[in-house]
């Protein structure tokens, strides 16, 4: 079992444009999550999906846009890329209702916006 | 203020020693608390829950006072290998996304 794989893991852009980042589980998880982590932020919530054709915003959703077409996919958009968008971007699953509500993350996207 | 807060340290202590990390948050409705550790350049895993009573696993102890709002991570006889940061991460039980991540705390140990 793979887990949570993130892709790609590393890329750079210049400001304006666009790319998607994809996450994939094989855990039949329920809830997915895009989060983004900068220093000394800590991990901030972009947005996030309670099934398969739901998503919601998170505490930082502007500039992003996500789908969850498929249960075991969640896309990260970012339409028109800007430097305050260079981060490190880690898609999360979670299994509601079972007792240690533990989140599982993927290895990270480092993104770099010139 | 933060939602949850950490001290980002870094705690820099020699192998063996005890080191304690604190984490206090706001929300009283907070629910579930964890400790997430994270290795440098890596995704964060869970390390341990913290439940009311306390609870210990091997050299780590977690502790939470739903009085004053804060939770604690005692790691005992530090190895090199506990070099990491630390994420204090709380669930609250009000609407909308429930995860809230402190901002952890980062450690050393030194030979």
């Amino acid at each position: 079992n793979a887990g949570v794989t993130q892709t790609p893991k590393f890329r750079v852009l210049k400001t304006g444009q666009s790319m998607t980042l994809l996450c994939a589980q094989d855990m039949n998880h329920e809830y997915m999550y895009w989060y983004r982590q900068d220093p000394g932020m800590g991990l901030r919530l972009i947005h996030y999906s309670v099934g398969e054709g739901t998503t919601a915003k998170g505490e930082v959703p502007d500039g992003y846009n996500v789908s969850r077409l498929k249960k075991q996919n969640f896309l990260l958009g970012l339409e028109s890329a800007a430097p305050s968008q260079t981060s490190v971007y880690f898609c999360a699953t979670e299994a509601p209702g079972l007792a240690e509500e533990t989140q599982y993350f993927g290895p990270g996207t480092r993104l770099l916006v010139l | 203020r933060k939602e949850v807060e950490q001290d980002p340290g870094p705690f820099n202590v020699p192998e063996g020693a005890t080191v304690a990390f604190n984490c206090t948050y706001s929300n009283s409705a907070s629910q579930s608390f964890f400790w997430y550790r994270q290795d440098c350049r890596k995704e964060p895993k869970l390390l341990m829950s913290v439940y009311s009573s306390g609870n210990e696993d091997g050299r780590f102890t977690a502790q939470l006072n739903r009085a004053s709002q804060y939770i604690s991570l005692l790691i005992r006889d530090s190895k090199l290998s506990d070099s990491a940061t630390y994420l204090c991460v709380v669930n609250r039980n009000t609407g909308g996304f429930k995860t809230i991540f402190g901002a952890g705390t980062r450690l050393f140990v030194k030979a």
